[in-house]
C-alpha cells in the first residue's frame, strides 16, 4: 500500500497567514492527488483534485502544487472558517491511501 | 443538487451485522462510482471500498475484505454496505462519496456505536 505522510500534523495559525501543509506519498503518485476539509461535526468538502485544480465553489485562496511523491495545499490568506482538518488522498493505486491529516487550529 | 443521505446512527451489538445505507439523488446514479470511508474517533480517514452501481464491480481495500460487502439498489438509487462480526473496532463513523475521479461529494456519515 502507499504511504501517505502529512505534515505537520498540527499546527497553530492567525488570521490572514499564508500556510503550507505537505504531503509526502511513499512513493511517486503521477499527480493522482486531492485534498479535503473537515470541518467539526464530520462534514468533509474535496478542495482541490489532481493536485492544482481547484474545485468548483471553493475560494482562490486555496491552492495546490507538486509532483511525483510531495505535493502541498497553500492557504495564502487564513479566515476563520479555514480552522478545520484536512486530508490529503492518493488516487493513483489501490488502496486508496488517506494522509493522516494535519488539525488547522487558530493561534 | 447532488444529494448522499445517510442515516445518522446507528448502535448494534457486539457479532452482528448491519447494513447501512446511502441514498444518492441529484444525478444519474449509475454513472459514478461510490466509495465507503471509515473515521474511528478523533482518527484519520481509511477507504474502505467503491462499488459501480451500472454493474456492481467493486473494488475492496484488502483490510476490509472479510469484513464488508458492498452493494447498490438501482431501483432505489441507493448503495448499501453491510458489516459482520461487529466488535468494538467496528465503531466509527462511516460515510459515502461519490466518485468523480476525486471524491467530489460526501453524504453526512453514519456514526455506528457497537455495544451490548
Amino acid at each position: 500500500d502507499i504511504q501517505m505522510i502529512q505534515s505537520p500534523s498540527s499546527m497553530f495559525a492567525s488570521l490572514g497567514d499564508r500556510v503550507s501543509l505537505s504531503c509526502r506519498a511513499s512513493q511517486g503518485i503521477r499527480g493522482n492527488l486531492d485534498w479535503y476539509q473537515q470541518k467539526p461535526g464530520g462534514t468533509i468538502k474535496l478542495l482541490i483534485y489532481s493536485t492544482s485544480n481547484l474545485n468548483s465553489g471553493v475560494p482562490s485562496r486555496f491552492s495546490g502544487s507538486g509532483s511525483g511523491s510531495d505535493y502541498s495545499l497553500t492557504i495564502s490568506s487564513l479566515e476563520s472558517e479555514d480552522f478545520a482538518d484536512y486530508y490529503c488522498l492518493q488516487r493513483n493505486a489501490y488502496p486508496r491511501t488517506f494522509g493522516g491529516g494535519t488539525k488547522l487550529e487558530i493561534k | 443538487q447532488v444529494q448522499l443521505q445517510q442515516p445518522g446512527a446507528e448502535l448494534v451489538r457486539p457479532g452482528a451485522s448491519v447494513k447501512l445505507s446511502c441514498k444518492a439523488s441529484g444525478y444519474t446514479f449509475t454513472s459514478y462510482w461510490m466509495n465507503w470511508v471509515k473515521q474511528r474517533p478523533e482518527q484519520g480517514l481509511e477507504w474502505i471500498g467503491r462499488i459501480d452501481p451500472y454493474d456492481s464491480e467493486t473494488h475492496y481495500n484488502q483490510k476490509f475484505k472479510d469484513k464488508a460487502i458492498l452493494t447498490v439498489d438501482k431501483s432505489s438509487s441507493t448503495a448499501y454496505m453491510q458489516l459482520s462480526s461487529l466488535t468494538s473496532e467496528d465503531s466509527a463513523v462511516y460515510y459515502c462519496a461519490r466518485d468523480d475521479a476525486a471524491f467530489d461529494y460526501w453524504g453526512q456519515g453514519t456514526t455506528l456505536t457497537v455495544s451490548s
